[in-house]
């Protein structure tokens, strides 16, 4: 089965612009996660969304901003560029569970890449 | 906020050596997991553990979940150069608003000159 998918792959961005980045999960996974990757922080949790709701949420500004939509699509938006946004940002898709607690086992887009001038 | 150390940073290889590697952290976890990143692309699970002292393998790789909840490590046996990549630990735990992910810095693998 297809695998998570990210668009798009590369932007380039300058301070104070705003960009919307899109993922769309494995069929049948509900739950997807947006994580920020960076060579001096690493990998960092941005927000995870189940069934349309924001479930949890990392400690960024702000200015990181998601939804889910119905079919499970998600999208991130970064209003007000600056250049410490330039990162790759991965998405992450999961069954998920109403019941039980969110999964680890995640499965991950291939990112999308922005750079902020 | 919680953190993970992950040691160590990087490591050359030589086709057919063993490779450890291992995370730790000061608070502990639930779950631990192992995954691998190859250049340009999204990380992908190897190894997930979910009980304290619990050794799981797949294929060449052995992952344990430390006594202690504090610590994994990640064994790989005979490498091989498609083994080069880089290696994150991550710890999750639940309940209340948590359920996120932490991540290491990663180990990077490379191959030796």
């Amino acid at each position: 089965k297809a695998g998570v998918t990210q668009t798009p792959r590369y932007l380039i961005k300058t301070r104070g612009q705003q960009v919307t980045l899109s993922c769309s999960p494995i069929s049948g996974h509900r739950s997807v996660s947006w994580y920020q990757q960076t060579p001096g922080q690493g990998l960092q949790f941005l927000f995870e969304y189940f069934s349309e709701t924001q479930r949890n949420k990392g400690n960024f500004p702000g200015r990181f901003s998601g939804r889910q939509f119905s079919n499970s699509r998600s999208e991130m938006n970064v209003s007000t560029l600056e250049l410490g946004d330039s990162a790759l940002y991965l998405c992450a898709s999961s069954l998920g569970s109403l019941a039980g607690p969110p999964t680890g086992e995640l499965f991950f887009g291939e990112g999308s890449r922005l750079t902020v001038l | 906020g919680q953190q993970l150390n992950q040691s160590p940073q990087s490591m050359f290889i030589q086709e057919g050596e063993d490779v450890s590697m291992n995370c730790t952290s000061s608070s502990i976890f639930n779950t631990w997991l192992w995954y691998k990143q190859d250049p340009g692309e999204g990380p992908v699970l190897l190894i997930a553990l979910y009980k304290a002292g619990e050794l799981t393998s797949n294929g060449r790789l052995t992952a344990q979940f430390g006594i202690t909840r504090k610590d994994s490590f990640l064994n790989i046996s005979a490498s091989i150069p498609s083994d080069v990549g880089i290696y994150f630990c991550a710890g999750q735990n639940y309940g209340g608003s948590q359920g996120n992910l932490i991540f290491g810095k990663g180990t990077k693998l490379s191959v030796k000159p």
